[in-house]
């Protein structure tokens, strides 16, 4: 396993700028999760996929937020009009099966100035 | 609706102390248990994880739980903490039924003092 891998690892914007990021599974993961953690607190779910589909998105903390994962293999998270309040570690979770462990990846640091 | 709570936010201990987190859940259903670990500057990474079976759970590092279901408590111990010790460790809850997602708990900072 060559691990979760999330790019960028850093991502500085304005406010009002849309921002992706990539997330790249642990290959033949079938199950692909996003999760938001803010400074001092747990990571808290954000959205997850089967293969392609989206199987859970009513966490997704508004409709500026979306995701998606178009071929089965790395996913997506984009925020559009971003605010201040977005800035946050954004991460990346895979696991084979339904109750197999999660793996995360390293992260994607969001700030907003 | 899931949710954890780990009681001590930062605890400050001496090399070779014994060590325990508390880690409380409410869900009324069957779920399944983690504890996380964030060294400084490395992502999560599971520490150990309880499904069924045995609740006392073994994990790397010589760290264990012991899943209390009538407690709802999942608490983490280690006999005798080191130096590399020093991290932040997650609890975590999913089930079956809310398709996998985990809920984590707020974290506890540990510091051990060589």
């Amino acid at each position: 396993d060559t691990g979760v891998s999330q790019n960028p690892r850093h991502k500085i914007t304005k406010r009002g700028q849309n921002v992706t990021f990539r997330c790249d599974p642990i290959s033949e993961h079938n199950r692909l999760y996003w999760y938001r953690q803010t400074l001092g607190q747990g990571p808290e779910f954000l959205t997850y996929f089967q293969n392609e589909a989206q199987l859970e998105k009513s966490r997704l903390l508004s409709d500026r937020f979306s995701a998606e994962r178009p071929k089965g293999s790395f996913s997506t998270l984009e925020i559009q009009r971003t605010e201040q309040g977005d800035s946050a570690m954004y991460l990346c979770a895979s696991s084979r099966q339904l109750t197999d462990t999660q793996y995360f990846g390293p992260g994607t640091r969001l700030t907003v100035l | 609706a899931q949710s954890v709570s780990q009681h001590n936010h930062h605890v400050i201990l001496s090399e070779a102390a014994s060590l325990e987190l508390g880690c409380n859940y409410s869900y009324g259903g069957t779920v399944n248990l983690f504890w996380y670990v964030q060294y400084p500057g490395q992502h999560l990474q599971l520490l150990l994880k309880y499904f069924s079976g045995d609740p006392l759970v073994k994990g790397i590092k010589g760290f264990e739980a012991e899943f209390i279901k009538s407690k709802f408590s999942f608490n983490l111990r280690k006999p005798s903490v080191q130096w590399s010790d020093t991290a932040e460790y997650f609890c975590a809850v999913n089930s079956n039924n809310a398709g996998n997602m985990l809920t984590f708990g707020g974290g506890t900072r540990l510091m051990v003092k060589p």
